[in-house]
């Protein structure tokens, strides 16, 4: 499979926990990025990187967000004392460093906080 | 700010009709503009992909199009199959950024 696969598909945890979400991109995407979505609404980005370096960061990423891509190639993201309002599906996606930039969308992490 | 809607919300249709969703954006400073499909607890698949200097694209039964300076884009989908079924997200890349926004997407049902 040449897609982008992210890892676990589904996470449940305590509030207050930290959780820890891996994306492996498509094999020679240099961009990937990260995306956050809730029940009935569209995606909203989270964060990207080209290579190694963390390009671009919305103000949804509160400080309890830290997203890493450290040899270029896979990405986590991790997040620090889990509130309620975190559950969601966190989605990866993975994109050549051309002038299309289309981007290819993983399954997802789908995260539930109790 | 860019905004991008989605309408209708929903949509239900018996198979073998054709039909339109409907995407609009405020800011027409954008790069390109994608539609993908979501599958129930899925990622998303893209579907079709419009630059800012092209009109319109073409896949199978799909074409979309794109009139930048009114800020809207639409998807046509013939001859609609129970396959179809899914929601259909519209999305824009800025001028100059890298991420894409999303409109809320559109439910279609198609009922065999």
């Amino acid at each position: 499979d040449t897609g982008v696969s992210q890892d676990p598909r589904h996470k449940i945890t305590k509030r207050g926990q930290n959780v820890t979400f891996r994306c492996d991109p498509i094999s020679e995407h240099n961009r990937l990025y990260w995306y956050r979505q809730t029940l009935g609404q569209g995606p909203e980005f989270l964060t990207y990187f080209q290579n190694e370096a963390q390009l671009e960061k919305s103000r949804l990423l509160s400080d309890r967000f830290s997203a890493e891509r450290p040899k270029g190639s896979f990405s986590t993201l991790e997040i620090q004392r889990t509130e309620q309002g975190d559950s969601a599906m966190y989605l990866c996606a993975s994109s050549l460093v051309d002038t299309i930039n289309t981007q290819y969308f993983g399954p997802g992490t789908r995260l539930t906080v109790l | 700010k860019q905004e991008v809607t989605q309408i209708p919300a929903a949509l239900s249709v018996p198979e073998g009709e054709n039909l339109v969703l409907n995407c609009s954006f405020t800011d027409s400073a954008i790069y390109n503009l994608q539609w993908f499909r979501q599958d129930p607890g899925k990622g998303l698949t893209s579907l079709l992909l419009i630059q800012s200097s092209q009109r319109e694209q073409t896949s199978g039964r799909l074409n979309a199009s794109l009139d930048k300076s009114s800020g809207r884009s639409t998807l046509y989908i013939a001859a609609s199959q129970p396959g179809d079924s899914a929601t259909y997200l519209c999305a824009v890349r800025e001028a100059g950024r890298r991420a894409l926004t999303f409109g809320s997407g559109t439910r279609l049902q198609v009922q065999p």
